[in-house]
């Protein structure tokens, strides 16, 4: 099966700086890595994601790119802000098994004003 | 549209008890998931269901049981829970086609 590895386990940055969360994985076969927001009490929330046919994609502040050849993929948010303050996971499927995900342990983000 | 809903959000339990968690999602999704998530841990996966009448294990099965009768509806059962069976369990679905999963609110779960 897959494995997902997520560093660091805790991040704390100033508002305004960079954060980066990498995630590497097992299976060569995996083809789709999202990124997951999760608030304090909430559901988990869909923030990017990237096909394996791809190297980068960006969304306003958030970035994430991968390295099929390495096996990682990386989350990059910029001009941090207190309300990016969450656990982020990173994910990667299962092929041909259900859209199955395999998360990582989580990174708790903390940008302090 | 509601997205996935999952009833109850809060439940305390004693070691043997049984009960069923459910999850409704109204998007009219293929795939549903069952997760649960332990303090400090990532999501991981229960049992899934690909269609009505079908479902499979995940990474961590022992002790639950699933039924997706409906299509828009996936239980989650513990026959006799387990103070180990302690967690905030979340329901998710995604279409057939497309990989995203949407989670539902999420019931915590405290056995005692």
């Amino acid at each position: 099966g897959e494995n997902v590895e997520q560093h660091p386990s805790t991040l704390s940055v100033q508002e305004g700086d960079s954060a980066v969360i990498k995630c590497t994985y097992s299976d060569s076969a995996s083809n789709y890595f999202p990124w997951y927001k999760q608030e304090l009490g909430k559901r988990p929330q869909l923030i990017i994601d990237i096909r394996s046919n791809v190297g980068e994609k960006k969304d306003q502040r958030i970035a994430v790119t991968l390295n099929k050849t390495a096996k990682h993929f990386s989350l990059h948010i910029t001009e941090t802000q207190p309300e990016d303050s969450a656990v982020y996971f990173c994910a990667a499927n299962l092929v041909n098994a259900g859209n199955m995900l395999t998360f990582g342990g989580g990174t708790r983000l903390m940008v302090k004003p | 549209n509601a997205g996935v809903t999952q009833t109850p959000k809060f439940r305390v339990l004693k070691t043997g008890q049984s009960m069923t968690l459910l999850c409704a999602q109204d998007m009219n999704h293929e795939y549903m998931y069952w997760y649960r998530q332990d303090p400090g841990m990532g999501l991981r996966l229960i049992h899934y269901s690909v269609g009505e009448g079908t479902t499979a294990k995940g990474e961590v099965p022992d002790g639950y049981n699933v039924s997706r009768l409906k299509k828009q509806n996936f239980l989650l059962g513990l026959e006799s829970a387990a103070p180990s069976q302690t967690s905030v369990y979340f329901c998710a679905s995604s279409e057939r086609t497309r990989n995203e999963q949407f989670f539902g609110p999420g019931t915590r779960l405290t056995v005692l």
